[in-house]
């Protein structure tokens, strides 16, 4: 079955830098690679998606690459504002099939 | 708004006592999805459906069970609750299987096991 790592298990930056979370997938078949940000006590919001015919997309501050022939993603966020801070999930999809990676957490600091 | 309803937000149950959580949803999506999330941990597919179409993963233990009475709610029933399944359980949907699989969480149902 599929397999996602995801890395750094945490990371602080400070208000107005760049963070980076990078995520590597086993399943070549995987065809769809969405990010969810989850804060304290609630269920995870999907921020942003890729599919797997697509390399890059961009939405304000955050964007997602797609490297298939690495089979590896990373999220982008510029620009971080203190409320960016939360647990971030990657996951990669064949299906019904959605395997999680183990999440990052971001703290900004202002 | 279209959303993802879990009731109740915050459940305590006895130790072997059954519990059911609850789950509905105005997406009018054809497939559900229950998720167990552990403590700084990832989700867990435990099982899903799609229509009436039950799916179950292979390491879901026995002691969970799944009911869809129609398009809009899902259950998840516990037998015998162990304090290992004190837990947060997300439910999920997404329109359909095919092709990619946005998939909208509710807010969760954090289960205390005493």
């Amino acid at each position: 079955g599929e397999n996602v790592e995801q890395h750094p298990s945490t990371l602080s930056v400070q208000e107005g830098d760049s963070a980076v979370i990078k995520c590597t997938y086993s399943d070549s078949a995987s065809n769809y690679f969405p990010w969810y940000k989850q804060e304290l006590g609630k269920g995870p919001q999907l921020i942003i998606d890729i599919r797997s015919n697509v390399g890059e997309k961009k939405d304000q501050r955050i964007a997602v690459t797609l490297n298939k022939t690495a089979k590896h993603f990373s999220l982008h966020i510029t620009e971080t504002q203190p409320e960016d801070s939360a647990v971030y999930f990657c996951a990669a999809s064949r299906g019904n099939d959605m395997r999680f990676g183990a999440g990052t957490r971001l703290t900004v600091k202002p | 708004d279209a959303m993802v309803i879990q009731n109740p937000r915050y459940q305590v149950t006895q130790f072997g006592k059954p519990v059911t959580l609850s789950c509905s949803q105005t997406l009018n999506h054809n497939v559900m999805y229950w998720y167990q999330q552990k403590s700084s941990q990832a989700p867990k597919l435990l099982f899903h459906y799609y229509d009436k179409d039950f799916n179950n993963e292979a390491d879901t233990p026995d002691n969970f069970q799944s009911r869809r009475p129609n398009t809009s709610f899902c259950f998840l029933d516990i037998r015998s609750p162990g304090l290992g399944d004190a837990a947060m359980y997300l439910c999920a949907t997404s329109r359909d299987p095919g092709g990619t699989n946005e998939q909208y969480f509710g807010p969760g149902t954090r289960l205390t096991v005493t």
